[in-house]
């Protein structure tokens, strides 16, 4: 099965620098990668997704990029503000036509501290 | 408010126990998928149902199941409870899989 690596586990960054949260996925079929944000004791939130025909996608300040032939991903955000403060998870799926798809397979991880 | 309602948010229950988790998804959506969060295994994906289908199976527990009905709402029993099964339940929905997960706002179990 998938197996998805995300660094690092906790990210401290000045306001206003910008921060990478990087992840690896093993699964060479995986072709959704989506990034969650999900705020102390609340739902994780859907920020960004990128399907594996794509390289990069860029929402505001939020940016992902996407290689596979090294299968890693990267969400980049920059001007950090106070409220990017939370837990950021990276997945990794494969989803197919007609409905189906795999479940996602989630990183551990990545506690970011917006430092003020 | 996602669209994705979770019943009940909180939940404290014994050892040995049966429990019964409920999912309605967002209006339009087909598949609802089910995750645990524990501290130390983060988010773990459990199952997926498609329009009344079970269409992926993650992680899940043989003291675990799941349906989907007809009207789309779903239930995840947990039975013969374990201290080791505390954790924040989330149910996701989403059109089809070609589309992001809109995820409930969770059940908290508590196992004493």
């Amino acid at each position: 099965g998938e197996n998805v690596e995300q660094h690092p586990s906790t990210l401290s960054v000045q306001e206003g620098d910008s921060a990478v949260i990087k992840c690896t996925y093993s699964d060479s079929a995986s072709n959704y990668f989506p990034w969650y944000k999900q705020e102390l004791g609340k739902r994780p939130q859907l920020i960004i997704d990128i399907r594996s025909n794509v390289g990069e996608k860029k929402d505001q300040r939020i940016a992902v990029t996407l290689n596979k032939t090294a299968k890693h991903f990267s969400l980049h955000i920059t001007e950090t503000q106070p409220e990017d403060s939370a837990v950021y998870f990276c997945a990794a799926s494969n989803m197919y036509s007609g409905g189906g798809a795999d479940g996602l397979t989630f990183g551990k991880g990545t506690h970011l501290i917006i430092q003020p | 408010d996602s669209g994705v309602t979770q019943t009940p948010k909180h939940l404290i229950t014994a050892t040995g126990q049966r429990v019964t988790l409920r999912c309605s998804p967002r209006s339009g959506d087909l598949s609802v998928y089910w995750y645990q969060q524990s501290l130390d295994q983060g988010l773990q994906f459990l199952i997926q149902y498609y329009n009344g289908e079970e269409r992926a199976k993650g992680n899940i527990l043989e003291r675990f199941s799941a349906q989907q009905f007809p009207d789309l709402h779903s239930e995840l029993n947990l039975s013969s409870l374990e201290l080791g099964d505390s954790a924040l339940y989330f149910c996701a929905s989403s059109v089809d899989a070609n589309y992001g997960y809109t995820f409930g706002s969770g059940t908290r179990l508590t196992v004493v």
